[in-house]
C-alpha cells in the first residue's frame, strides 16, 4: 500500500494563479482532510471530508476549494493564490471520522506564492 | 472549545523512559485525547489516542489522569528516532475544526 499520495511535492505559483493540489489514499479509508502548516506552527484544518459526497469546512476554509471526486480522491483548489498561502500543505485520511480513528497523512507539498 | 497545553521543548537521554506531559483543564466527557509526532520535513504520525483509561501500543503509552484534566505520553525507551514535535491534541463530535497545536520538541541527547 502506498498510504497516502500527494501530488505535487513543491510548487511555484505567482499572485492570482490558481492550481490545484492531489490527494489519493489506497486504504479505503471514508474520511479525508486537508491542513495547512505554517512554518513554526501547528497544523491548521482547512476542509475535511467525514465521508465521500460531503465535505466541510474547517478552520481555515476562505480561498479554498476542495472537492471529494470518489472514497479516494480529494482535491484542494486555490482559485487565486496570495502570498498569505504560502505554507506546507498535508493531506490526511481516517478510517472513519478523525475523532477516534487514527489518522495517515501525506507527505505534504510545499507551496510558495510570490 | 478544550485548549491543551504542552512545554514548548524537552530534553531526554537516548535509551531513557521520556515523559511527555499535556495539560487539558477544559476537557469535556466526550474529548478523545490524541497523540501524533512530527518528524522533520515529514507529515505527522499518529501514536495514540485513549478517552478515559490508560493505552498502550507497540510504540508508546498514554496514561490518563483520573479526572481527565492532564495526560502523560510515555515512551519507554527513547532512540534517536524519537526526536520530533510530539502534539497533544483534544478531538470530540463538536469540534472537528481543531487544529494543532505548536506541540512539545522533544531532542533526545545522545
Amino acid at each position: 500500500n502506498a498510504g497516502v499520495t500527494q501530488t505535487p511535492k513543491f510548487q511555484v505559483l505567482k499572485t492570482g494563479q490558481s492550481m490545484t493540489l492531489q490527494c489519493a489514499q489506497d486504504m479505503n479509508h471514508n474520511s479525508m482532510y486537508w491542513y495547512r502548516q505554517d512554518p513554526g506552527m501547528g497544523l491548521r484544518l482547512i476542509y475535511y471530508s467525514a465521508s465521500e459526497g460531503t465535505t466541510d469546512k474547517g478552520e481555515v476554509p476562505n480561498g479554498y476549494n476542495v472537492s471529494r471526486l470518489n472514497k479516494r480522491e480529494f482535491s484542494l483548489r486555490l482559485e487565486s493564490a496570495a502570498p498569505s498561502q504560502t505554507s506546507v500543505y498535508f493531506c490526511a485520511s481516517s478510517e472513519f471520522r478523525r475523532i477516534a480513528y487514527e489518522q495517515y497523512f501525506g507527505p505534504g507539498t510545499r507551496l510558495t506564492v510570490t | 472549545d478544550a485548549k491543551t497545553t504542552q512545554p514548548n521543548s524537552m530534553e531526554s537521554n537516548e535509551e531513557e523512559p521520556v515523559h511527555l506531559p499535556c495539560n487539558h483543564s477544559t476537557i469535556s466527557g466526550t474529548d478523545y485525547i490524541h497523540w501524533y509526532r512530527q518528524l522533520p520535513s515529514q507529515g505527522p504520525e499518529y501514536v495514540i489516542h485513549g478517552l478515559t483509561s490508560n493505552v498502550n501500543n507497540r510504540m508508546a503509552s498514554l496514561a490518563i489522569a483520573e479526572d481527565r484534566k492532564s495526560s502523560t505520553l510515555i515512551l519507554h525507551r527513547a532512540t534517536l528516532r524519537d526526536a520530533a514535535v510530539y502534539y497533544c491534541i483534544l478531538i470530540n463530535f463538536g469540534n472537528e475544526k481543531l487544529t494543532f497545536g505548536t506541540g512539545t520538541r522533544l531532542t533526545i541527547i545522545p
